[in-house]
């Protein structure tokens, strides 16, 4: 039983689009939602995160938008390069006792030249 | 230069042969994970540790084991590694478990190994 639902399994946009993935979940306990991006042959890298105070959060071309009463967000990402192909797994914790790192499934993002 | 790090990066075994992956990260953080990466599952947790001698299991710690005697090493130990724990495997740290630096008004940080490839036969 899949926790975090991550959506779409792979993408491909052309150089300066707007790839969207998104997540839905339905602990209502979770209180902190990371993506984190991940390179072949590497290890995933923390991205960008959000917590459920706030509807969106930028960070350079990455923003998080989220939607509380949907227990949905999503990534976007602004003026993609070929350099943001990856794939990208969002995630979600709760802050009860010791907290545990639920994933979802990842997406697979290639950037066209 | 912050680093987490593993060894081995790919092991090829036999059914039954006990073995440990280990890692060791340089930043003196507290909390320390494994997780196993598969196709279509995504990372699951296998066990974490919020500091030394504390360690309590993930979402699938069934068939591995792990220990915390010193705050930089954490090592993943299959006793009797089966066919199913083929899997691409991390290890991860951080100061605070995911998500408390951010409700503590602090700035998150965590840090993945390079990943540990293991085949299983």
């Amino acid at each position: 039983q899949q926790q975090v639902k991550q959506s779409p399994q792979s993408l491909i946009v052309q150089k300066g689009g707007i790839p969207i993935i998104n997540c839905a979940y339905e602990n209502t306990a979770f209180d902190y939602f990371p993506w984190y991006q991940q390179f072949p042959g590497k290890g995933p890298a923390l991205l960008i995160a959000i917590r459920p105070d706030v509807s969106e959060k930028k960070e350079g071309r990455f923003t998080i938008s989220f939607n509380k009463s949907a227990k949905q967000f999503s990534l976007h990402i602004m003026d993609s390069q070929p350099g943001d192909s990856a794939t990208y797994f969002c995630a979600a914790s709760t802050n009860t006792g010791f907290q545990k790192l639920v994933f979802g499934t990842g997406t697979r993002l290639l950037v066209s030249p | 230069e912050a680093q987490v790090t593993q060894n081995p990066r790919y092991l090829i075994t036999v059914t039954g042969k006990k073995l440990t992956v280990t890692c060791s990260q340089n930043m003196n953080h507290e909390y320390m994970s494994w997780y196993r990466q598969d196709p279509g599952l995504g990372l699951r947790q296998i066990y974490y540790s919020m500091n030394v001698e504390v360690t309590d299991k993930g979402d699938v710690p069934e068939g591995y084991k792990v220990s915390r005697k010193e705050k930089r090493n954490f090592p993943l130990i299959l006793e009797s590694p089966s066919p199913n724990q083929t899997s691409l495997y991390f290890c991860a740290s951080s100061h605070l478990p995911p998500g408390l630096a951010s409700k503590l008004g602090l700035q998150e940080t965590q840090y993945f190994g390079p990943g540990t490839r293991l085949l299983v036969l």
